[in-house]
């Protein structure tokens, strides 16, 4: 019964580069939730996903983040040109479809921009 | 603009003691509050959820207190044990049926000495 998986667990991208960050929620789990951790921080919302649309971004930069979710496969965070004020704790959360309060976690992809 | 706040960045006991750990929250529009437990380089790891109907909520060594009117939550973990040594967050939420973003405290580091 695997959790929640995400990949790479660590990621290195020179300034202006794009970082794709994978999340695979548990078996079962239909909703996708992705926050930030800063260093010395505590977790911050980003976005949350269904299958195929975007519920709620209010949490995302405005420009160079995005989202999806789509059918088949895992849910993608893209950073585009990336700067070193992304480098951070990127986690994905999921949760079921009859309890979407409880929300459990990946282990995290640590994003390292250069 | 803290939400949710956890005044005590770290907290020590002793081994087979109490562990009270606090949070405050400022947004009466939350209704949902769950305990996560963090290692270093790991995701964070639900322990304990409390709804707002609710005062109490207990399971095994860990319990969770909600005084609405005070706006304030506490964990109690008892009796500590080494490996309970993690950061501890607090997160809410302002919808329990329809899924929505978890907003988290700054974390507070419990250290549990043998």
């Amino acid at each position: 019964n695997a959790g929640v998986m995400q990949n790479p667990r660590h990621l290195v991208r020179r300034r202006g580069q794009e970082a794709r960050l994978r999340c695979s929620p548990m078996k079962g789990h239909s909703h996708v939730y992705w926050y930030r951790q800063l260093p010395e921080e505590g977790l911050k919302f980003m976005v949350y996903l269904q299958k195929e649309n975007i519920i709620d971004e209010s949490g995302m930069p405005k420009e160079r983040f995005s989202a999806e979710f789509p059918k088949e496969g895992p849910s993608i965070l893209r950073i585009q040109q990336v700067v070193r004020g992304d480098s951070a704790a990127y986690f994905c959360a999921s949760s079921p479809k009859n309890r979407q309060e409880t929300q459990y976690f990946g282990p995290g992809t640590r994003l390292l921009v250069l | 603009d803290q939400q949710v706040k956890q005044n005590s960045p770290s907290l020590s006991v002793q081994e087979g003691r109490i562990s009270i750990l606090n949070c405050d929250y400022t947004n009466s529009m939350f209704d949902y509050f769950l305990w996560y437990k963090k290692y270093p380089a790991e995701g964070p790891t639900f322990l304990i959820s409390i709804s707002s109907i609710k005062d109490k909520n207990e399971d095994g060594r860990f319990t969770v207190f909600l005084n609405k009117s005070a706006k304030h939550l506490s964990l109690h973990i008892v009796p500590s044990q080494p490996g309970d040594s993690a950061v501890y967050f607090c997160a809410a939420s302002p919808e329990k049926t329809s899924g929505s973003r978890l907003t988290f405290g700054e974390g507070t580091q419990l250290t549990v000495n043998p």
